[in-house]
């Protein structure tokens, strides 16, 4: 089965530095999201695209957060500078479209020290 | 404000019982509903769905019920396994705006032996 693929799995940073994560959707998935976990808590939102697009960003930190999918299809999300806040799980996820399940990779552990 | 609530943070159930996961809504506009598994340092696997016109979807162990008045949904899982032991998160879509699942927080299952 097709996997959406994330790298680094884990990243360690220092507080003020950048931070940059990579995601591959399934191949033929034109949705694709970025969302942050915290530790007992569920996924939130970050930014969503629909091809190159960005559909939503309203809960995506712009001071600090960016985010493109230049050729509509892998995606980075960077974060300059980190803060301790901002150690998380980020999940990248793809989907065929609307009211279709959400495909998750396996996610980038971030811990800024 | 938590739009999608699941108020038990663990439940524990015996293995080959029914093990009965919670979740409350409170925006209207949810109309598809979705439930994701999640095993420690792996993102979430979609595992079974149900859209608002519906009260009732069924797959193998796993049954989800919809109760729009109430405003409730609930998971049953029916025998419970040892690899059933994760963490469940209920999600919903949005009939307008952006697309993004919105998630609770989380129920603990530990499948006792």
């Amino acid at each position: 089965e097709a996997e959406v693929a994330q790298s680094p799995r884990y990243k360690i940073t220092e507080k003020s530095q950048a931070v940059a994560f990579w995601c591959d959707p399934i191949s033929g998935h034109a949705t694709l999201y970025w969302y942050r976990q915290i530790l007992g808590q569920g996924p939130e939102l970050l930014v969503q695209f629909q091809d190159e697009s960005v559909v939503d960003d309203s809960q995506l930190p712009k001071d600090r957060f960016s985010a493109e999918r230049l050729k509509g299809v892998d995606s980075t999300l960077k974060i300059q500078p980190a803060e301790l806040g901002d150690s998380a799980m980020y999940l990248c996820a793809s989907s065929l479209g609307r009211s279709e399940p959400l495909h998750f990779g396996n996610g980038t552990r971030l811990t800024v020290t | 404000d938590q739009q999608v609530k699941q108020n038990s943070p663990s439940l524990s159930v015996q293995e080959g019982r029914i093990s009965i996961l919670n979740c409350d809504y409170t925006n209207s506009m949810f109309d598809y509903f979705l439930w994701y598994k999640k095993y420690p340092a792996e993102g979430p696997t979609f595992l079974i769905s149900i859209s608002s016109i519906k009260d009732k979807n069924e797959d193998g162990r796993f049954t989800v019920f919809l109760n729009k008045s109430a405003k409730h949904l609930s998971l049953h899982i029916v025998p419970s396994q040892p690899g059933d032991s994760a963490v469940y998160f209920c999600a919903a879509y949005s009939g307008g705006g952006a697309d993004g699942l919105t998630f609770g927080k989380g129920t603990h299952l530990i499948i006792q032996p």
